[in-house]
């Protein structure tokens, strides 16, 4: 099943605008992550927050999780020029099982901010 | 603050030809991983190793694909017959714990491409 799908695919703000990003997933998670990519560049971890936190702020993001409807957003305030990134969710399943940590990303939303 | 490398940063192979993927995670981490993203697609997970053995891994690691840890700082993705559709970029990941809400440090990866 696909987890994780992220809407917009892209967004285009100006900078001090603030950024909204959601996703979706279909399974039982222990957590899920927000991860960031610049451009050919690796992976970098943002936020961690587990199944029973519903909100969970650092800096400028703030992340909510709704565990009922399965989804969850990350908000980036006053935003930068060099905030401009691939931002991925993803998820560690598995609920009450054995995890090893095997990540599900979603497809991601490409974020530019003009400055 | 400690990061995890990968080597090559690009690795042009012809196909049929034998490829290794060399990553050195963050030394006190004890899981490791390997993910894929094929161009404008998303992340997938590969394959989970733990105390010297495979944990988890995807559909996607066949007997193509194995790995290995040689001497408890590397840590290898090989893949022994290439195809044009294993042309991605490789991405390392190391983990303090493997899942337990603990976030994964990825390395820039490796763009394998296959001709």
């Amino acid at each position: 099943s696909q987890q994780g799908e992220e809407d917009p695919q892209a967004l285009s703000i100006q900078e001090g605008e603030n950024a909204t990003m959601n996703c979706s997933y279909k399974t039982s998670i222990n957590n899920l992550q927000w991860y960031r990519q610049n451009s050919g560049r690796g992976l970098v971890h943002l936020i961690l927050i587990r199944s029973n936190e519903r909100e969970k702020h650092s800096g400028r993001l703030r992340v909510t999780l709704d565990t009922s409807k399965k989804s969850s957003s990350l908000l980036i305030t006053a935003s930068r020029a060099a905030d401009t990134a691939s931002y991925f969710c993803a998820t560690d399943g598995n609920a009450g099982g054995t995890s090893y940590g095997k990540l599900t990303f979603g497809q991601g939303t490409i974020l530019t901010v003009h400055p | 603050e400690p990061e995890v490398t990968q080597t090559p940063s690009h690795q042009v192979t012809q196909m049929g030809q034998e490829v290794i993927l060399r990553c050195v995670p963050i030394s006190n981490h004890l899981y490791f991983y390997w993910y894929r993203q094929i161009l404008g697609q998303k992340v997938e997970f590969l394959v989970s190793f733990y105390n010297n053995e495979i944990s988890e891994k995807s559909e996607i690691f066949d007997d193509q694909f194995s790995v290995e840890r040689p001497d408890g700082s590397n840590f290898t993705l090989k893949i022994r017959s290439t195809k044009l559709e294993d042309s991605a970029m490789y991405f390392c990941a190391s983990g303090p714990t493997g899942g337990n809400n603990q976030p994964q440090h990825f390395g820039d990866g490796t763009r394998l491409s296959i001709l």
